[in-house]
This record gives structure tokens, sequence and C-alpha cells, in this order.
């Protein structure tokens, strides 16, 4: 099956801060997601983004599907946006792949 | 839209009990999937149905675990009889046409 790779696993960020994620995937998809799963557990759509750049506040990001890589940018980070950043790879049949996630926190 | 519910949020129950977990989904989505989620094995996909159709259970586990979706409105996640090692957090979503959406999910606790 499809590989989908996050980097960094970690990271630990002062509050303002910017970062950049970054998702590598093996195969050609459908579709990409963005996720963020909260501490609490909520598992939040933040991008469909199958390819292109979009922004939604102090998020942007972009794939770039002909070389199997997606960036989620965070700029001015805040304590809320703490969390797990998840990659998400729709293939045939609508079937989800996640990535491992990046664990991001965001001390104040 | 209230998005997808789940149901109940929490979940404590003694090994050998029955289980079910229930999903509302979003209107107009045409896939539903259910998902488990733990720290040693990150997100697993258990099950997905199309238009209310199972179409692949090859992430259930064991026969303990079953999934329903018996009109588009609607669909459980069964364990019979639970273990302490079913203890996760039981997400269901919606897709297809793009976007997905998740529940709340349920945190289920085998004790």
């Amino acid at each position: 099956g499809i590989q989908v790779e996050q980097s960094p696993p970690d990271l630990i960020l002062q509050e303002g801060a910017n970062s950049t994620l970054r998702c590598n995937f093996s195969d050609s998809v459908n579709n990409l997601q963005w996720f963020h799963q909260n501490p609490w557990g909520q598992l939040i759509n933040l991008f469909y983004i199958p390819s292109g750049t979009k922004q939604n506040g102090r998020l942007s990001a972009t794939t770039v599907a002909t070389e199997r890589y997606s960036l989620l940018y965070i700029s001015s980070s805040q304590t809320t946006d703490s969390g797990v950043y998840f990659c998400v790879l729709e293939t045939s049949g609508s079937r989800l792949t996640f990535g491992e996630g990046t664990q991001l926190t965001v001390n104040p | 839209d209230a998005g997808v519910i789940q149901s109940p949020r929490h979940e404590v129950t003694e090994m050998g009990q029955e289980v079910t977990l229930r999903c509302k989904p979003i209107s107009g989505h045409d896939y539903l999937f259910w998902y488990r989620q733990t720290m040693m094995r990150g997100l697993e996909l258990l099950i997905y149905f199309n238009n209310n159709v199972p179409i692949d259970d090859s992430g259930m586990p064991e026969d303990r675990f079953s999934a329903k979706m018996p009109n588009a409105s609607f669909s459980t996640l069964k364990i019979q009889p639970s273990e302490p090692r079913d203890s996760a957090v039981y997400f269901c979503a919606n897709g297809g046409g793009g976007r997905s959406f998740f529940g709340q999910g349920t945190r289920l606790t085998v004790v």
C-alpha cells in the first residue's frame, strides 16, 4: 500500500514561532487532507488539498502532487495549536491512509 | 448540520460484556468509516461502507467485532465479547467527494 511519512515526529515551539510540517507519500493519490487532533482527541479537518496552495488564517498548506509531498505552515503559533497533525491520503475507494502524525507542543 | 455524532462519548465496561458504539453520519456523504486509535498502533481502519454496503472489513481484528449500517443515517460497531485489549478510541468518519469528517470518538475502556 501507499506509504506516508511525516516529519518531524515531534516539534516544540515557543508561542509566536512559525513552523513547517512535511508529508511525503509514495504514490499518486486522489486527494490529501490535513487534520488536527487536539489534546481532547477531536479530529478536525484543516485542509482538503490534493494540489496547489490554500490558506486559512494562520495556517496554509501546499501540495505538490507531481513530487509527492505536502507542507503545512503554521504562523504565529498559539498554545491552542498544540496537538497532533495528521497528513491523510485518499486512495481508491475513498480509503484514507494516515501518516503517523507530528506531535506539536506550543509553550506559552 | 451538527456533524458526525457518536455515542456514547465514554464507555467503561467489564471484560466479556457486549459493547455497541453508535454513529450518526452527515447526510449526503456516500462513505462511512470506523477507525480505532491506540497509542501502540495509531489510527487503524476497521471497516468502511459505501451507500450502506460494507466494502472492506479486512481491518476488523476478530470475529468479536461486527458493524452494520442499516440505513444512511445510522451505523453501529459491536464488540461481543469485549476484552481489555479492545480499549481504545473509536472514530466514525464520513467521506466521499473530497473532505472527510470525523465524529468526536468513543473512548472505550474494558476492565
